[in-house]
């Protein structure tokens, strides 16, 4: 079973500046979950899917931040404009039913805002 | 008082020795436990999950859940060198944000386990 695919690896970008990262999460998997994981912290979720609508965005900064899920399989979290504490590594997780059960992340985009 | 709470570590233990790893949780509607580990550079990797009071054993690994007092632990026996790595907690329950619920996570305990 492929993994969770996330893009890019790295990226570095300048204060105010926007970026966008990518997840294709696990084939059939219905849910799909954004965390933002900061040097030294656990991860916070950003957003979370279910096929593509959102079941919980209360923790996203919508005044900067944007995520979709078109049709219901990949999906792409945008910053505009970037913050230096918008640095760290942003973790896309999919799982087929929801939190009830652990659920598998994939690599991250580690993020530094300079 | 947050969610999920750690002892942050480090927490250093010999090779072949027992480590105990402990997590206190904040809301008593928590339903289901998670234990995960993260290598340095790494995203984390699910390797321990409780949904009930008591013990759950997995090989080297052993999750206990006691939800009176709120309290979830992960030991590791016969641990090895690779098992150095942050250990985070995660805790689901309802949330009123959320109708399938969500995961919090603790801020992890960092584990050396020296030869």
């Amino acid at each position: 079973e492929a993994g969770v695919a996330q893009s890019p690896r790295y990226k570095i970008i300048e204060k105010r500046q926007s970026v966008a990262f990518w997840c294709n999460p696990i084939s059939g998997h219905a849910t799909l979950y954004w965390y933002q994981q900061i040097l030294g912290q656990g991860p916070k979720l950003l957003i979370q899917f279910q096929n593509n609508g959102v079941v919980d965005d209360s923790q996203l900064p919508k005044d900067r931040f944007s995520a979709e899920r078109l049709k219901g399989v990949d999906s792409t979290l945008k910053i505009q404009p970037a913050k230096l504490e918008d640095s760290a590594v942003y973790l896309c997780a999919s799982s087929l039913v929801g939190t009830g059960v652990g659920y598998t992340f994939g690599s991250g985009t580690r993020l530094t805002v300079v | 008082q947050k969610e999920v709470e750690q002892n942050s570590g480090p927490l250093s233990v010999p090779e072949g020795a027992i480590a105990s790893l402990n997590c206190t949780y904040s809301d008593r509607v928590s339903q289901s436990f998670f234990w995960y580990r993260q290598y340095s550079g790494k995203s984390p990797e699910l390797i321990m999950s409780i949904y009930s009071n008591g013990d759950k054993e997995d090989g080297r690994f052993t999750a206990q859940l006691n939800k009176a007092s709120q309290y979830v632990s992960l030991l590791i026996r016969d641990s090895q060198p690779s098992d150095s790595a942050t250990y985070l907690c995660a805790v689901n329950r309802p949330d009123r944000g959320s109708t399938l619920g969500r995961l919090y996570f603790g801020r992890g305990t960092q584990l050396t386990v020296w030869p």
